[in-house]
This record gives structure tokens, C-alpha cells and sequence, in this order.
């Protein structure tokens, strides 16, 4: 079965700073990897995915991802942070066997002081 | 409103009482996933179903808990004789299996049993 690790529980930033979260899976096989953000009071939303292809995958709002095989990481980064991204942040893994059925890891919540 | 649909927002009852939450997908998705989420924690995979079929059932689904999608369009989900470890976030999404994105997720239905 697969398993995900986020390494920070809590992130407090101020706004400008650049961002990186880190992300990484157990699983031997193929997988499709997702982050899903969930601001205050809000549903979780997906920031980004990667299926195939470029490894560095670009999501909404200036986030990106770098999926790195050898390490089975998918770190999620952005170069500048503003208040409003102020949010929980998940990293999910679906191992292409598993009938789109995604494991998430943790979350962590990031807090942007304005 | 054509995103995901569940309800009630939220809802507390008695231990020993039983529940029943609602998940109305998109329409056009034959995808339902049913996630739990605890306070601190990712989401938790508890069930899914293609159209009507429920193609598989998590271990954390204990005898108590049961899942329907009688026509393949909404679902339920319920829970029997309510334990105080049953509070938690219960997340509907769904999707349109082997499309290439993540799923849509509802806003979830907050249990707390007191």
C-alpha cells in the first residue's frame, strides 16, 4: 500500500518569501501525484497534478511541483507568497492500479503574515 | 451550483444514534469517492463506486458504516449506532473515471457526536 509524508506540519512566512513544501510517497510502481489546497472555510481545491511528461508541472495561483522519480518527491514551491495563500496544503498520491483512489499525505498549514 | 453537493453542512448527534449524510455529484461524473478527514490529518479513503457499484470498501468502513448509490447519480452514506471516533470531516468528490484530472470535491459534512 502506498504512503505519503509531508515534512512540515506548520510553515509561517512572511509575504514575498518563496515557498517549498516537501512531499514524498512510498509506492514501487506508477503514480499520478496531485496537491490539493484547502483555504479557510473552503472545500479542497487542486492546485496541480502530474500524470507524465515534464516532471516540472505548473498549477493556478504560481504554484509549481517538481516530481523527482529517484526520490520519490514531489515538492510543491512558489517563489512568492502572498497573504492569501494563507491555506492547508496536501499532497495525494493515486498508484495507477488503485482505480483513481488517492492517499494523502498529512497536510500542512501555511500560514503568510501580511 | 454544479459542483459537488453534500448534505447536511453539519451535523451533531448522540452517540448511538444513527446518520445519514448526501452526496450529489456532478452530474456527468459515474465517479463517487467517500473520504473521512480528522481534525490534524488528510483525508482517508473510505469507499468508492462506478455508477451504481461500489468497486471498493476501505478497512476503516467498519459493519457500521454503509454506502449506496442506488441509481448512480447521489449517494449516501451512513452511520449506525454513532461512536464518539466517528467525528470527523466526511468529503464526497467525484470524477469521470480515466479522465486525466483530480476529483471535485464537495464541502464536506462535519459530524460531532457528543
Amino acid at each position: 500500500a502506498q504512503s505519503v509524508s509531508q515534512h512540515n506540519h506548520h510553515v509561517i512566512l512572511s509575504e514575498a518569501a518563496s515557498l517549498e513544501l516537501g512531499c514524498n510517497y512510498s509506492y514501487g510502481g506508477t503514480v499520478n501525484l496531485f496537491w490539493y489546497v484547502q483555504y479557510p472555510g473552503q472545500h479542497l481545491q487542486l492546485l496541480l497534478k502530474y500524470f507524465s511528461g515534464d516532471p516540472l508541472v505548473k498549477g493556478i495561483k504560481g504554484f509549481e511541483a517538481e516530481f523527482i522519480k529517484s526520490k520519490f518527491s514531489f515538492n510543491l514551491r512558489k517563489p512568492s507568497v502572498q497573504w492569501s495563500d494563507t491555506a492547508e496544503y496536501f499532497c495525494a498520491v493515486n498508484a495507477h492500479a488503485a482505480g483513481n483512489k488517492l492517499t494523502f499525505g498529512g497536510g500542512t498549514r501555511v500560514l503568510v503574515k501580511p | 451550483d454544479t459542483g459537488v453537493s453534500q448534505d447536511p453542512r453539519h451535523k451533531i448527534t448522540k452517540r448511538g444514534q444513527n446518520v445519514t449524510f448526501r452526496c450529489d455529484p456532478i452530474s456527468e461524473h459515474n465517479r463517487l469517492y467517500w473520504y473521512r478527514q480528522t481534525l490534524g490529518q488528510g483525508p482517508e479513503f473510505l469507499t468508492y463506486f462506478q455508477n451504481e457499484a461500489q468497486l471498493e470498501k476501505s478497512r476503516l468502513l467498519s459493519d457500521r458504516f454503509s454506502a449506496e448509490r442506488p441509481k448512480g447519480s447521489f449517494s449516501t452514506l451512513e452511520i449506525q449506532r454513532t461512536e464518539q471516533g466517528d467525528s470527523a470531516m466526511y468529503l464526497c468528490a467525484s470524477m469521470v473515471a480515466g479522465a486525466n484530472y483530480g476529483y471535485t470535491f464537495g464541502s464536506g459534512t462535519r459530524l460531532t457526536v457528543v
